[in-house]
């Protein structure tokens, strides 16, 4: 069974830069699971970030990026604001139509 | 402006079924791909079910298959999901959510719709 690996938690400054992780239990990620990202804060509906590894949704500042990093997919922050204080949930695309989830990666701004 | 309201959502006993609805627009839905990805109170998104645009492929995670059933009506723009067989694991927060035309990740979501199974 596939699992998609997320730290469970992070915390970063106002102001500075955080980079959380998209990976695989076994193998690597790379671009042909067309890594993306959504941020959920609680009560509310998941909102894209980044889709297709590094292509920003709509309306998503620019200080929100996707990469990958060695072998796994990676959301970079780059100063932070409090608003971005929320739950972060990265998904790999598997083929033959299923995608799974990562367990989510809780930020904390302070 | 892009809208999806899911509907349908309640409590049910173990073993009940449920139909979600989920009514859409503000875009071309016949156009888009759908799925249904849910969310256990506390816990992490878990992806569901996948529609095509024509209902030509569907797809379901393995906890679902032989138990749910996805469909669409794209002349009433809406999307649905039977549930049957429902167990306590099912119980969760399901959200109707559009796949991008050109990648496979998902883009509009609705606020979703609560389903509790419990005797």
């Amino acid at each position: 069974q596939t699992v998609v690996t997320q730290e469970t938690s992070f915390s970063v400054s106002p102001g500075g830069t955080v980079t959380l992780t998209c990976g695989l239990s076994s193998g690597s990620v790379s671009t042909s699971y067309y890594p993306s990202w959504y941020q959920q804060t609680p009560g509310q509906a998941p909102r894209t970030l980044i889709y297709s590894t590094n292509t920003r949704s709509s309306g998503v500042p620019d200080r929100f990026s996707g990469s990958i990093l060695g072998n796994k997919a990676a959301l970079t922050i780059t100063g932070a604001q409090a608003d971005d204080e929320s739950d972060y949930y990265c998904v790999l695309y598997m083929g033959s139509g299923s995608w799974v989830f990562g367990g989510g990666t809780k930020l904390t701004v302070l | 402006e892009v809208q999806l309201v899911e509907s349908g959502g309640g409590l049910v006993q173990p073993g009940g079924s449920l139909r979600l609805s989920c009514a859409a627009s503000g875009f071309t839905f016949s156009t888009y791909s759908l799925n249904w990805v849910r969310q256990a109170p506390g816990k992490g998104l878990e992806w569901v079910s996948y529609i095509s645009s024509s209902s030509s492929t569907i797809h379901y995670a393995d906890s679902v298959k032989g138990r749910f059933t996805i469909s669409r009506d794209n002349a009433k723009n809406s999307l649905y999901l039977q549930m049957n067989s429902l167990r306590d694991e099912d119980t969760a927060v399901y959200y109707c959510a559009t796949k991008y035309s050109g990648s496979p990740a998902f883009d509009y979501w609705g606020q979703g719709t609560l389903v509790t199974v419990s005797s």
